[in-house]
Parts: structure tokens; C-alpha cells; sequence
């Protein structure tokens, strides 16, 4: 079985500072792991994947997250919050021999002050 | 780009109605979802189907049902409407076989049951 925690219901930053959004997971096997967003009123947006590839994965509006199998993370991170990035986030697993399974975070709600 | 589009950005139904709620899906894909999402539940699936005439169950298949009768449609239906059925709706595509690889989203449906 796999499953992912999202450590932070809520997060908070000044414009201009990073972000860092926490995500552990656990899967029983090779998992494959997403992050998307979700902005007010709309549907889920594809930030970026990891499936098995390059540990460093580079996404959509500068957005970067890292695959660290020892500490079973894949924490999403940007250098400088934007106004444009409020909106809530999901981290996502899915695990190679699931079939079509795929588990969601409960979100994480991105706050950005001027 | 992958675009999945539904019938009704928002809609309002009555109890013990039967409600249809469409989506259509460009890019060939196999595998097409109706999730819900609730606050503090984050995103749940109800059905997927994995090619034309063929569906699952997901986590939360009670009072509704699906139809796939086209490889680009995928509809989900409300056989009687209740207010517990009152929730965001999403529908989301992806290619098929096993990898669980990304899904793409649509807009959602926002359905009031009253």
C-alpha cells in the first residue's frame, strides 16, 4: 500500500521569499510521485513528476522538488514566492505495481503576504 | 496540451434527481476518473474506466454509476441525488497501462444538491 502525509495544512510566506511544501510518503514499492496545484474554483494543474529518472525534478512556474529515497520525502520548493502562487497543493503517490491507484494528500494551502 | 473539459462549471440540483455529469477528454487517453473533493477529505475516486465499456470501482462507488461509450467520454450519473452527493466533482484522463502515470484534470463541477 502506499500513501503520502502532508506535514503542513497550511503555509505561509512573504513575496519574494522560498517555499518549501513537505511531503513524506511510504509505498511498498518503486513509487512514482506528483505535486499538483490547485488554484480557487479550478481544477488540479500538473506542477511536475518523478517517476525513477533524474532525483531533482524541475516543474511548471519554477517550482522544484526532490526525491530523497532515504528520508521517503519529496518535498516541493521555490526560491521566490510569488503573489501568483497562492493556492492549495497536493502531493500525490503512486506505486509501480498499483494498477490504477493513486493516492492523495489531504493538501497543503500556500498563503503569500506582500 | 491535454485538455478535459465538463459539461457544467456549476450546477443545481434537487433531491431524488437524476443528475448527469459529462467529460471529454483530447488527447486519446485510456484511462479516464471521476473523483470528488471535500474539505478536509481532499480528493476521493469514485469510478475509472480503463477503455470504452469498461469500468471500476474506486473508494466510493455508492449512489453512482458511470458509462464510458466512447474512448473520449466518460460520464458519471446520480441515480437519485442526495445532499451528502453536494461536492466538487473532477474528472481527470491519463494514458493507459499500469504505471499510474499523471492524471490531467478538468475544471470541475461544482453540484449543490438541495
Amino acid at each position: 500500500a502506499q500513501s503520502v502525509t502532508q506535514l503542513d495544512s497550511h503555509v505561509s510566506v512573504s513575496e519574494g521569499t522560498p517555499v518549501l511544501l513537505r511531503c513524506n510518503y511510504s509505498s511498498s514499492y518503486s513509487p512514482s510521485l506528483f505535486w499538483y496545484v490547485q488554484h480557487p474554483n479550478k481544477g488540479l494543474q500538473l506542477l511536475l513528476k518523478y517517476t525513477s529518472a533524474a532525483t531533482l525534478v524541475k516543474g511548471i512556474n519554477g517550482f522544484e522538488a526532490e526525491f530523497k529515497k532515504s528520508e521517503t520525502s519529496f518535498h516541493l520548493t521555490k526560491p521566490s514566492a510569488h503573489m501568483s502562487d497562492a493556492a492549495e497543493y497536493f502531493c500525490v503517490v503512486s506505486a509501480s505495481n498499483s494498477g490504477y491507484a493513486l493516492n492523495f494528500g489531504k493538501g497543503t494551502s500556500l498563503l503569500v503576504t506582500p | 496540451d491535454v485538455k478535459v473539459t465538463q459539461s457544467s462549471r456549476y450546477l443545481v440540483k434537487r433531491t431524488g434527481e437524476k443528475v448527469f455529469l459529462e467529460c471529454v477528454q483530447d488527447m486519446d487517453h485510456e484511462n479516464m476518473f471521476w473523483y470528488r473533493q471535500d474539505p478536509g477529505l481532499g480528493l476521493r475516486l469514485i469510478y475509472f474506466s480503463y477503455d470504452v465499456k469498461m469500468k471500476e470501482k474506486g473508494d466510493i462507488p455508492e449512489g453512482y454509476s458511470v458509462s464510458r461509450e466512447k474512448k473520449e467520454r466518460f460520464s458519471l450519473i446520480l441515480e437519485s441525488a442526495s445532499t451528502n452527493q453536494t461536492s466538487m466533482y473532477l474528472c481527470a484522463s491519463s494514458l493507459g497501462g499500469l504505471a499510474g502515470g499523471p492524471r490531467y484534470f478538468g475544471p470541475g463541477t461544482r453540484l449543490t444538491v438541495l
